[in-house]
């Protein structure tokens, strides 16, 4: 099967532009999740999606970041205006089921200049 | 303050050599996951974890849950070159929210 797609790969932006990033998750998976791995760290959750209902953004910079899966499918995570401590990974992936094991993308390495 | 810790942080083996890396945390873990990350991509989904005392392998790595389901271990035999990477263990700390925190991982050098 197809795995996560994720798009860009990399983006360079200076700091207050804005910037968006896209999630195909694998096909037939209900759960999103959209993670943040600065440099030397774990991810961190940023947002976690079931079909198109957001379940938890407890950790989502919410003056900054916002997200959306419209259609329970595709998922697209921005950034408005964008900080220096933004320069990071964005990570996605999906389950099947919120309790299944995560398959995670490639990533969008983001940095701020 | 860091909920998984992992050690160590880093570790350079000799090629053919045993290792074992360790994720402790001071609270229950209802679900423990093992994940592999290689520089510029994204985690692979090596193993789970939820019944205290399970274990599990596949290939060359085996990876354990204590029976207090509070500390895991992985454990690589006779290692290869294409073992080298981050190694990042996940777990859910939280009953029932299942949101997975992550440890800070271990890389792993493999030298010939």
């Amino acid at each position: 099967e197809a795995g996560v797609a994720q798009s860009p790969r990399y983006k360079i932006i200076e700091k207050r532009q804005s910037v968006a990033f896209w999630c195909n998750p694998i096909s037939g998976h209900a759960t999103l999740y959209w993670y943040q791995q600065i440099l030397g760290q774990g991810p961190k959750l940023l947002i976690q999606f079931q079909n198109n209902g957001v379940v938890d953004d407890s950790q989502l910079p919410k003056d900054r970041f916002s997200a959306e899966r419209l259609k329970g499918v595709d998922s697209t995570l921005k950034i408005q205006p964008a900080k220096l401590e933004d320069s990071a990974v964005y990570l996605c992936a999906s389950s099947r089921w919120s309790n299944q094991p995560q398959h995670f993308g490639d990533g969008t390495r983001l940095s701020i200049l | 303050s860091q909920e998984l810790e992992q050690s160590p942080q880093s570790l350079i083996v000799q090629e053919g050599k045993n290792l074992t890396i360790n994720c402790t945390s001071s609270k229950t873990l209802y679900g423990l996951y093992w994940y592999k990350q290689k520089y510029g991509e994204g985690l692979i989904f090596l193993m789970m974890l939820q019944k205290g005392g399970e274990e599990k392998s596949h290939e060359k790595i085996t990876a354990k849950l204590d029976e207090k389901k509070q500390q895991s271990s992985l454990h690589i035999t006779a290692s290869q070159p294409s073992h080298a990477g981050i190694y990042l263990c996940g777990a859910d700390v939280n009953f029932g929210n299942e949101k997975l925190t992550f440890g800070t991982g271990t890389r792993l050098t493999i030298i010939p």
